[in-house]
């Protein structure tokens, strides 16, 4: 089990341009988070998949802000027109269903991309 | 709605000595509750959580955490403060909506273990 991945771990640009970040879920995972953390803050979601399915985004998430996780296994987070405000750490997190009877999974993190925007 | 306090941005302590580490949350529904360190320029680990049953929960690195249902409470000990747990700890619940459990963080407390 080699864990969450993420790339590129960081990412400098001008304001204006696109990024495009990747996460490599656990292997047998079928839920994706994403979770963005600002300096001197904790993690906020994004957006959160079940295999190739989009099923929530948060209001965070504007209209410049794109996810995909086209084959229900890895997943790209795609900002266009970067601003100054989108610098921050982008972390992706997965997990499995919880077990018969539970509500909640517990989700592992990825090492996450920090991107700073000049 | 549901949300975590972490009380004190940073924690100091010295080598050996206890480790506390304070979380409260407020939620409407029987909370499920994690904490997780996050090192300089890395990700987040689990520490360890608490879904159901013993209030008393162990986790890694010899860190437990008691749920305290009527002092709204999860905090965070060690009995022994060792060099390699500086770093910062976040607690958080999560917000279950019938599709993703999405975590709740608190803001977080930054340890510090001096010699």
């Amino acid at each position: 089990d080699t864990g969450v991945s993420q790339n590129p771990r960081h990412k400098i640009t001008k304001r204006g341009q696109n990024v495009t970040f990747r996460c490599d879920p656990i292997s047998e995972h079928n839920r994706l988070y994403w979770y963005r953390q600002t300096l001197g803050q904790g993690p906020e979601f994004l957006t959160y998949f079940q295999n190739e399915a989009q099923l929530e985004k948060s209001r965070l998430l504007s209209d410049r802000f794109s996810a995909e996780r086209p084959k229900g296994s890895f997943s790209t987070l795609e900002i266009q027109r970067t601003e100054q405000g989108d610098s921050a750490m982008y972390l992706c997190a997965s997990s499995s269903p919880p077990l018969a009877g539970g509500l909640a999974d517990t989700q592992y993190f990825g090492p996450g991309t920090r991107l700073t925007v000049l | 709605a549901q949300s975590v306090t972490q009380l004190g941005s940073h924690v100091s302590v010295s080598e050996g000595a206890l480790v506390l580490l304070r979380c409260n949350y407020s939620s409407s529904v029987p909370p499920y509750l994690f904490w997780y360190v996050q090192y300089p320029n890395q990700g987040l680990q689990l520490l360890l959580k608490y879904t159901t049953g013993a209030t008393l929960v162990k986790g890694i690195n010899g860190f437990e955490a008691e749920f305290k249902k009527s002092e709204t409470s999860f905090h965070l000990t060690k009995p022994s403060a060792h060099m390699s747990d500086a770093a910062e700890y976040f607690c958080a619940v999560i917000l279950y909506t019938g599709t993703a459990s999405k975590l709740t963080f608190g803001t977080g407390t930054r340890l510090q273990v001096t010699l």
